[in-house]
Protein backbone atom coordinates (compact mmCIF):
# COMPACT_ATOMS: atom_id res chain seq x y z
CA UNK A 1 0.00 0.00 0.00
CA UNK A 2 1.00 3.24 -0.65
CA UNK A 3 1.52 5.76 2.25
CA UNK A 4 2.72 9.57 1.68
CA UNK A 5 4.41 10.92 5.44
CA UNK A 6 4.69 14.77 5.33
CA UNK A 7 6.48 16.83 7.23
CA UNK A 8 7.54 20.41 8.13
CA UNK A 9 6.69 23.70 10.23
CA UNK A 10 3.25 24.89 9.84
CA UNK A 11 4.38 28.38 10.24
CA UNK A 12 6.22 30.14 7.78
CA UNK A 13 7.36 34.03 8.44
CA UNK A 14 6.45 36.44 5.14
CA UNK A 15 9.81 36.59 3.00
CA UNK A 16 10.93 33.49 4.01
CA UNK A 17 11.12 29.87 2.53
CA UNK A 18 8.36 27.26 2.93
CA UNK A 19 9.78 23.58 3.26
CA UNK A 20 8.09 20.15 3.20
CA UNK A 21 9.38 16.67 2.90
CA UNK A 22 7.29 13.92 2.14
CA UNK A 23 8.56 10.31 2.50
CA UNK A 24 7.32 7.52 0.38
CA UNK A 25 6.54 4.07 1.39
CA UNK A 26 5.19 1.31 -0.92
CA UNK A 27 6.83 2.64 -3.78
CA UNK A 28 10.21 4.25 -5.18
CA UNK A 29 10.74 7.86 -6.17
CA UNK A 30 12.45 6.70 -9.15
CA UNK A 31 9.31 4.55 -10.49
CA UNK A 32 9.38 5.24 -14.05
CA UNK A 33 5.94 5.07 -14.29
CA UNK A 34 4.14 7.72 -11.72
CA UNK A 35 5.36 11.49 -10.76
CA UNK A 36 5.69 12.82 -7.34
CA UNK A 37 4.17 16.32 -6.92
CA UNK A 38 2.78 19.22 -4.34
CA UNK A 39 -0.55 20.42 -4.25
CA UNK A 40 -2.67 22.97 -2.02
CA UNK A 41 -6.15 24.00 -1.27
CA UNK A 42 -7.33 27.43 0.26
CA UNK A 43 -10.52 29.18 0.36
CA UNK A 44 -9.24 31.33 -1.89
CA UNK A 45 -7.46 29.18 -4.64
CA UNK A 46 -9.27 25.65 -3.75
CA UNK A 47 -7.47 23.01 -5.15
CA UNK A 48 -4.22 24.28 -7.24
CA UNK A 49 -1.56 21.78 -8.33
CA UNK A 50 1.99 23.37 -7.80
CA UNK A 51 4.34 20.58 -9.76
CA UNK A 52 6.21 17.31 -9.90
CA UNK A 53 8.95 16.12 -10.58
CA UNK A 54 9.31 12.04 -12.56
CA UNK A 55 12.34 9.80 -13.59
CA UNK A 56 12.63 8.40 -16.88
CA UNK A 57 16.72 7.97 -17.43
CA UNK A 58 16.86 11.46 -16.11
CA UNK A 59 15.01 13.70 -13.64
CA UNK A 60 12.50 15.96 -15.10
CA UNK A 61 10.50 19.18 -13.65
CA UNK A 62 6.68 20.75 -14.38
CA UNK A 63 6.04 23.45 -12.33
CA UNK A 64 3.06 25.45 -12.45
CA UNK A 65 3.15 28.82 -14.21
CA UNK A 66 1.85 30.68 -10.83
CA UNK A 67 4.57 29.48 -8.41
CA UNK A 68 7.22 28.86 -11.29
CA UNK A 69 9.63 31.57 -10.31
CA UNK A 70 9.40 30.61 -6.34
CA UNK A 71 9.43 26.88 -6.62
CA UNK A 72 11.54 23.92 -5.86
CA UNK A 73 10.76 20.25 -6.07
CA UNK A 74 13.58 17.66 -4.99
CA UNK A 75 13.92 14.25 -5.41
CA UNK A 76 15.88 12.30 -2.89
CA UNK A 77 16.86 8.85 -3.73
CA UNK A 78 18.58 8.03 -0.74
CA UNK A 79 15.68 8.75 1.71
CA UNK A 80 12.74 7.92 -0.71
CA UNK A 81 11.31 10.87 -0.35
CA UNK A 82 10.65 14.77 -1.84
CA UNK A 83 10.50 17.73 -1.00
CA UNK A 84 8.93 21.51 -1.60
CA UNK A 85 10.16 24.69 -0.83
CA UNK A 86 8.58 27.96 -2.68
CA UNK A 87 10.26 30.93 -1.60
CA UNK A 88 9.37 34.46 -1.05
CA UNK A 89 6.30 33.61 0.54
CA UNK A 90 3.08 35.96 1.54
CA UNK A 91 0.00 35.42 3.38
CA UNK A 92 -1.40 33.94 0.31
CA UNK A 93 0.62 30.95 0.09
CA UNK A 94 -0.87 29.88 3.40
CA UNK A 95 -2.91 26.83 2.56
CA UNK A 96 -3.28 23.22 3.11
CA UNK A 97 -0.52 21.77 1.68
CA UNK A 98 -0.69 17.79 0.21
CA UNK A 99 2.26 16.13 -1.41
CA UNK A 100 1.08 13.39 -4.34
CA UNK A 101 1.25 10.82 -6.64
CA UNK A 102 0.69 11.12 -10.32
CA UNK A 103 0.16 7.76 -12.12
CA UNK A 104 0.02 7.45 -15.93
CA UNK A 105 -1.05 4.82 -18.42
CA UNK A 106 -0.89 5.28 -22.32
CA UNK A 107 -3.57 7.95 -22.81
CA UNK A 108 -4.77 8.74 -18.93
CA UNK A 109 -3.43 10.35 -16.23
CA UNK A 110 -4.43 10.62 -12.70
CA UNK A 111 -3.89 11.88 -9.22
CA UNK A 112 -3.97 8.81 -6.94
CA UNK A 113 -2.44 8.98 -3.40
CA UNK A 114 -2.09 12.22 -1.53
CA UNK A 115 -0.19 12.47 1.65
CA UNK A 116 -2.40 13.52 4.97
CA UNK A 117 -1.96 17.10 4.33
CA UNK A 118 -0.31 20.06 6.11
CA UNK A 119 -1.68 23.51 7.24
CA UNK A 120 1.21 25.94 6.60
CA UNK A 121 0.29 29.79 7.66
CA UNK A 122 2.14 32.78 6.47
CA UNK A 123 2.02 35.40 9.39
CA UNK A 124 4.80 37.29 11.45
CA UNK B 1 -9.19 30.20 -9.72
CA UNK B 2 -9.99 26.92 -10.17
CA UNK B 3 -10.36 26.55 -14.19
CA UNK B 4 -12.91 23.62 -14.20
CA UNK B 5 -16.85 24.55 -13.05
CA UNK B 6 -18.89 22.96 -10.68
CA UNK B 7 -22.32 23.63 -9.49
CA UNK B 8 -21.39 24.74 -5.35
CA UNK B 9 -24.05 21.86 -3.99
CA UNK B 10 -26.46 19.47 -5.15
CA UNK B 11 -28.60 17.78 -2.58
CA UNK B 12 -30.83 14.39 -2.92
CA UNK B 13 -32.97 11.86 -0.55
CA UNK B 14 -31.31 8.57 0.28
CA UNK B 15 -31.67 5.98 -2.46
CA UNK B 16 -31.79 9.29 -4.91
CA UNK B 17 -29.47 9.45 -8.00
CA UNK B 18 -27.65 12.69 -8.22
CA UNK B 19 -25.34 13.80 -10.74
CA UNK B 20 -22.92 16.88 -10.28
CA UNK B 21 -21.25 18.49 -13.80
CA UNK B 22 -17.79 19.59 -14.56
CA UNK B 23 -17.34 22.21 -17.08
CA UNK B 24 -14.04 23.16 -18.80
CA UNK B 25 -12.20 23.67 -22.13
CA UNK B 26 -10.57 21.71 -25.29
CA UNK B 27 -7.46 22.01 -23.18
CA UNK B 28 -8.36 19.87 -20.54
CA UNK B 29 -11.37 17.67 -20.55
CA UNK B 30 -11.82 18.00 -24.21
CA UNK B 31 -8.27 16.37 -24.97
CA UNK B 32 -6.99 14.65 -21.68
CA UNK B 33 -9.10 12.19 -19.57
CA UNK B 34 -10.89 13.21 -16.35
CA UNK B 35 -10.53 12.12 -12.85
CA UNK B 36 -13.21 12.60 -9.57
CA UNK B 37 -12.22 12.85 -6.23
CA UNK B 38 -14.01 13.00 -3.10
CA UNK B 39 -13.04 14.90 -0.18
CA UNK B 40 -14.48 14.78 3.65
CA UNK B 41 -13.71 17.96 5.21
CA UNK B 42 -10.63 17.78 7.12
CA UNK B 43 -9.18 14.91 4.93
CA UNK B 44 -7.44 14.68 2.16
CA UNK B 45 -8.97 14.24 -1.00
CA UNK B 46 -9.17 10.42 -2.40
CA UNK B 47 -9.38 9.51 -5.94
CA UNK B 48 -13.21 7.90 -6.51
CA UNK B 49 -12.81 7.98 -10.55
CA UNK B 50 -10.02 7.94 -13.32
CA UNK B 51 -9.40 7.48 -17.11
CA UNK B 52 -13.08 9.50 -17.62
CA UNK B 53 -15.08 6.56 -16.38
CA UNK B 54 -13.15 3.98 -14.30
CA UNK B 55 -13.40 2.79 -10.65
CA UNK B 56 -10.57 1.87 -8.19
CA UNK B 57 -10.69 -1.24 -6.40
CA UNK B 58 -12.91 -0.50 -3.66
CA UNK B 59 -15.27 2.49 -4.73
CA UNK B 60 -19.09 1.31 -4.94
CA UNK B 61 -20.25 0.36 -8.82
CA UNK B 62 -22.96 3.24 -7.87
CA UNK B 63 -20.77 5.97 -8.88
CA UNK B 64 -20.51 6.17 -12.45
CA UNK B 65 -19.01 8.56 -14.54
CA UNK B 66 -19.02 9.98 -18.32
CA UNK B 67 -17.32 13.06 -20.67
CA UNK B 68 -19.78 14.13 -23.17
CA UNK B 69 -17.36 16.83 -25.34
CA UNK B 70 -15.40 19.17 -23.43
CA UNK B 71 -17.77 18.44 -20.03
CA UNK B 72 -17.88 15.35 -17.41
CA UNK B 73 -20.48 14.35 -14.71
CA UNK B 74 -20.41 12.07 -12.12
CA UNK B 75 -23.55 10.13 -11.33
CA UNK B 76 -23.80 8.94 -7.32
CA UNK B 77 -27.11 6.35 -7.83
CA UNK B 78 -28.73 4.78 -4.00
CA UNK B 79 -27.58 7.83 -2.52
CA UNK B 80 -26.43 7.30 0.84
CA UNK B 81 -25.59 9.14 3.76
CA UNK B 82 -21.94 8.35 3.70
CA UNK B 83 -21.67 9.70 0.42
CA UNK B 84 -22.28 13.43 1.93
CA UNK B 85 -19.04 14.72 0.73
CA UNK B 86 -16.74 17.59 -1.65
CA UNK B 87 -16.37 16.49 -4.84
CA UNK B 88 -13.79 17.36 -7.60
CA UNK B 89 -12.83 17.16 -10.59
CA UNK B 90 -9.56 16.96 -12.20
CA UNK B 91 -7.74 17.37 -15.70
CA UNK B 92 -4.26 17.57 -16.94
CA UNK B 93 -4.29 20.92 -18.92
CA UNK B 94 -2.23 21.13 -22.32
CA UNK B 95 -2.46 24.46 -22.38
CA UNK B 96 -1.17 25.22 -18.82
CA UNK B 97 1.14 22.06 -18.69
CA UNK B 98 -0.26 21.43 -15.23
CA UNK B 99 -2.95 19.88 -13.53
CA UNK B 100 -6.31 21.60 -12.93
CA UNK B 101 -9.03 21.32 -11.00
CA UNK B 102 -12.69 21.80 -10.59
CA UNK B 103 -14.27 24.37 -8.22
CA UNK B 104 -15.77 21.38 -5.61
CA UNK B 105 -19.52 20.52 -5.32
CA UNK B 106 -20.62 19.92 -1.71
CA UNK B 107 -23.67 16.79 -1.58
CA UNK B 108 -25.56 16.83 1.19
CA UNK B 109 -28.16 14.00 1.91
CA UNK B 110 -31.40 15.10 3.27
Amino acid sequence: QIQLQQSGPGLVKPSQTLSLTCAISGDSVSNNNVDWGWIRQSPSRGLEWLGRTYYTSEWYYDYAVSVESRITINPDTSKNQFSLQLTSVTPDDTAVYYCVRGSRRGAWYTIDFWGQGALVTVSS
Amino acid sequence: QSVLTQPPSVSGTPGQRVTISCSGGSSNIGFQTVSWFRQVPGTAPQLLIFNTRQRPSGVPARFSASKPGTSASLAISGLQSEDEAIYFCGAWDGALGGYVFGTGTKVTVL
